[in-house]
């Protein structure tokens, strides 16, 4: 069956350093892709998404690119800040009518220290 | 607020008691998801609901477990005969707009701690 997998955390970083968080899925067809963040005391919410293959999702300086020959959905930033210390949740749509029906992996903790 | 509001935030509860766990979504969004998210995992699909009917139960664990949301607004799910493997964050979301692309707005969860 559909199902993600990301790296395990928590991930500590200090202030300007470069990011990546890993995610592989595993999927029949050709799902949407999306990594939702939850900062504390936040529900979780958005953060980029892509749709097929190649395509590249990005927003407040984070990108992740929808790779089908590795099943991979990296996210990445060159200069991460304090204020992204939150967690990070790789996810893929369980159809494709229905992005709302997600299956997510089980989040990376990521620390960034000043 | 404008947000999605779950209410109560934290509920403990003893096993075999019953639960309702409450959510409303952001006025105007059709679509509303439940999901469960345990300790150190992700959140895992339960029911989704389009406008009053439940479009989607299949991630329902049993038949302790049942959601309802009768005017197409506001939603409750009611947990039977609570177990302690019951014992996780329960989480709302909705959606508006086009189903195969739209952003799911979530609530800050209920916790439920059965003892």
């Amino acid at each position: 069956g559909n199902s993600v997998t990301q790296m395990e955390g928590p991930v500590t970083l200090s202030e300007e350093a470069f990011l990546t968080i890993n995610c592989t899925y595993t999927a029949t067809g050709y799902p949407s892709l999306f990594w939702y963040v939850q900062y504390p005391g936040e529900g979780l919410q958005l953060l980029l998404k892509a749709t097929k293959a190649d395509d590249k999702g990005s927003n407040k300086g984070f990108e992740a690119t929808y790779r089908k020959e590795t099943t991979s959905f990296h996210l990445e930033k060159g200069s991460v800040q304090v204020s992204d210390s939150a967690v990070y949740f790789c996810a893929l749509s369980r159809t494709s009518s229905n992005t709302g029906k997600l299956i997510f992996g089980q989040g990376t903790t990521l620390q960034v220290k000043p | 607020g404008a947000g999605v509001s779950q209410t109560p935030s934290n509920k403990v509860t003893e096993k075999g008691k019953y639960v309702e766990l409450r959510c409303d979504p952001i006025s105007g969004h059709t679509a509303l998801y439940w999901y469960r998210q345990s300790l150190g995992q992700g959140p895992e699909f339960l029911i989704y609901f389009q406008g009053t009917g439940a479009a989607d139960d299949s991630g329902l664990p049993n038949d302790r477990f049942f959601a309802v949301r009768p005017e197409g607004s506001v939603s409750t799910l009611k947990i039977q005969r609570t177990e302690r493997g019951d014992s996780a964050v329960y989480l709302c979301a909705s959606s508006s707009g086009q189903l195969n692309t739209g952003e799911l707005f979530f609530g800050e969860g209920s916790r439920l701690t059965v003892l």
